[in-house]
């Protein structure tokens, strides 16, 4: 199998205070977990590439100050949304890689819906 | 031009029919291509994947991969309501950090 939890679902916060996304892959190891994010009605986004052992690779106009990333390990990746704003709130996915020789398939968390007041 | 695109929909077809979803990808040395299937409010979730030039059957999905024309598409047989979802095309290109760039998605509707 390849199931990819999160943790939590959904989660509501003040503006200003900073949430923390767990992202975990159960039965198998993942080098590298992926985070989105997805606006109502509009496809998902990269935002950055979570790299076991190393510093994240961070999309174009994604702040890497504000959502840190961390993968300590090769089953547990984090986003920690710092200062959130109504305008951070959406719909946060990751994803994790699971190498099948040449294949390239990723497994996707059941996501975490932000909502920032 | 953008690596993968899709026909955003809405795809409406009755139930029983066969649906067909498109999509196209720039790279041609792109390697896999996969199909994910999001219901609303939910995450995607993996229904296909296919690397070889031809057909790939499911039970009532059926992946074809034509490389010449870059043209990747999922039949889906016999389409019952539940298959009303949004259809997410991504492909695997061979440069890069191996990450899946994803289109943005057919919203299929299948009408009772």
């Amino acid at each position: 199998g390849a199931v990819v939890s999160q943790h939590p679902s959904r989660v509501i916060c003040k503006s200003g205070t900073s949430v923390k996304i767990e992202c975990r892959s159960l039965d198998f190891q993942a080098t590298t977990m992926f985070w989105y994010r997805q606006f109502p009605k509009q496809s998902l986004m990269l935002m950055a590439t979570s790299n076991e052992g190393s510093k994240a690779t961070y999309e174009q106009g994604v702040e890497k100050d504000k959502f840190l990333i961390n993968h300590a390990s090769l089953t547990l990746s984090t986003l920690t949304v710092t200062s959130a704003h109504p305008e951070d709130s959406s719909f946060y996915i990751c994803s994790a890689r699971k190498l099948a020789g040449t294949l390239n398939e990723q497994f996707f968390g059941p996501g975490t819906r932000l909502t920032v007041l | 031009q953008k690596e993968v695109e899709q026909n955003s929909g809405p795809l409406s077809v009755p139930e029983g029919a066969i649906a067909s979803l498109n999509c196209t990808y720039s790279d041609r040395g792109s390697q896999s291509f996969f199909w994910y299937r999001q219901y609303s409010g939910k995450s995607p979730e993996l229904i296909m994947f296919i690397y070889s030039n031809g057909d790939k059957e499911d039970g009532r999905f059926t992946a074809q991969l034509n490389k010449a024309s870059q043209y990747v598409s999922l039949l889906i047989r016999d389409s019952q309501p539940s298959d009303s979802a949004t259809y997410l095309c991504a492909v695997n290109l061979p440069t890069g950090a191996n990450n899946l760039f994803f289109g943005t998605g057919t919203r299929l509707t299948v009408i009772p």
